[in-house]
């Protein structure tokens, strides 16, 4: 069975730093998707990023970006520049085509500051 | 193009009540997943549908809950009688045709339900 893990509760960063999200997963799959969803106030879950486990080059979506490391079975999300819109809860989730399920962590809540 | 539309956004009812929460995914999209998020928690996968068959309700506690989606467009999940601990959100996501490359799944904003 598939299994993500989201080891930080909570992040704060300041406004225009930089701050790393980390996500592990477990997985005997050797083709399967990773996403960084995004869940603001409002609930609505938005996609932030999307990574092919087949491609080695790590997925970069503005000032968003990933640091995939299949071997060590590890996703981390990297926000730039960060912006008070920011803030939110931050979703690890895995897809495998199947089942065709989204397995999702238990989330990080970054908060940025001004 | 409108997103997923899930209602009603809250609802609040008293235990042992029945309720009732409803989805229309996007247009097109033959994946529906209904997903129930305890608080502080990960969405986790009640039941999913491919047009209107149930290919995975596994973890769809099938004595007091149940979904439909007739026609493979909108869909209703019901829970009767609710309990205490079905306080949660309720998502709803779609997704493209099974098989293609399009593995995004869109959520609509959900319904918060409180049980008292």
């Amino acid at each position: 069975a598939q299994t993500v893990t989201q080891s930080q509760p909570e992040m704060s960063v300041q406004e225009a730093e930089t701050v790393t999200l980390s996500c592990t997963y477990d997985t005997s799959e050797s083709n399967y998707y990773l996403f960084w969803y995004k869940q603001p106030p409002s609930r609505q879950m938005i996609l932030v990023i999307r990574q092919e486990a087949y491609k080695q080059q790590n997925a970069t979506e503005n000032r968003f970006s990933v640091n995939f490391q299949k071997a060590a079975k590890s996703f981390s999300l990297k926000i730039s520049d960060s912006q008070l819109g920011d803030t939110a809860m931050y979703f690890c989730a895995f897809f495998f085509s199947g089942t065709y399920k989204y397995i999702f962590g238990t989330g990080t809540r970054l908060k940025v500051l001004a | 193009e409108a997103g997923v539309v899930q209602s009603p956004r809250y609802k609040i009812i008293e235990k042992k009540q029945p309720v009732a929460f409803w989805c229309n995914p996007i247009s097109g999209h033959n994946t529906l997943y209904w997903y129930r998020q305890n608080l502080g928690q990960g969405p986790e996968l009640l039941i999913r549908y491919e047009n209107e068959e149930a290919v995975d309700d596994s973890q769809l506690p099938k004595d007091r809950f149940s979904a439909e989606r007739l026609k493979g467009v909108d869909s209703t999940l019901k829970i009767q009688p609710a309990e205490l601990g079905d306080s949660a959100v309720y998502l709803c996501a779609s997704s493209g045709r099974t098989g293609s490359r399009n593995t995004e799944a869109f959520f609509g904003q959900g319904t918060r339900l409180t049980v008292v």
